[in-house]
């Protein structure tokens, strides 16, 4: 079986400033493991993958992500906040062999405060 | 812009009624996945298209279906609508069919049943 937690439903941080998105997964298989944000009124856009490869993946835009399977957490990161960050972000994991085990998170909206 | 279009933008629509959602994948794209997202079930994977062909099925209720057309855009039909259907619709695409492949997601099709 396969389960994604998102750990916090809202986070706000300082322009400028780090941010940390938590996501904690659960899985049967070896995972694959993504990252999508959602703008206001917009469909969802791909921030970064991961696929068994790197455990430190890179994003677009800043971000980036660590896989720690001690740890089954896959945390995105960004060094310094930008308003446009300003959105909603989904952890989402998958097994490799079909598109019915894709699990989205809860999400997690990021406020950024100028 | 992802690539994937969807139409229409908004339906508003009473009970009881039958819609249907259109969606084009990127080009070179296969694949074509449904998602409703709503505030109280968050995103929710419906069903996969693969080459005309479905693929997974996820939460999708009995009074929906869809398919994939030999030019592989892609139709949600829904039917006997309730009022708990009013959500967003989104559509999504990949060039491959299993779970580690990056989807490109449309705008969405707001839903509102009255």
């Amino acid at each position: 079986a396969q389960s994604v937690t998102q750990l916090d439903s809202h986070v706000s941080v300082s322009e400028g400033t780090p941010v940390l998105l938590r996501c904690n997964y659960s899985s049967s298989y070896s995972p694959s493991l993504f990252w999508y944000v959602q703008h206001p009124n917009k469909g969802l856009q791909l921030l970064l993958k991961y696929t068994s490869a790197a455990t430190l993946v890179k994003g677009i835009n800043g971000f980036e992500a660590e896989f720690k399977k001690s740890e089954t957490s896959f945390h995105l990161t960004k060094p310094s906040a930008h308003m446009s960050d300003a959105a909603e972000y989904f952890c989402v994991v998958s097994a490799d062999s079909s598109a019915s085990k894709i699990i989205f998170g809860s999400g997690t909206r990021l406020s950024i405060r100028p | 812009d992802s690539g994937v279009t969807q139409t229409p933008k908004h339906l508003i629509t009473a009970t009881g009624q039958r819609v249907t959602l259109r969606c084009s994948p990127r080009s070179g794209d296969l694949s074509v996945y449904w998602y409703q997202q709503s505030l109280d079930q968050g995103l929710q994977f419906l069903i996969q298209y693969y080459n005309g062909e479905e693929r997974a099925k996820g939460n999708i209720l009995e009074r929906f279906s869809a398919q994939q057309f030999p030019d592989l855009h892609s139709e949600l039909n829904l039917s006997s609508l309730e009022l708990g259907d009013s959500a967003l619709y989104f559509c999504a695409s990949s060039v491959g069919s299993g779970g580690t492949y990056e989807q490109y997601f449309g705008p969405g099709t707001r839903l509102t049943v009255t």
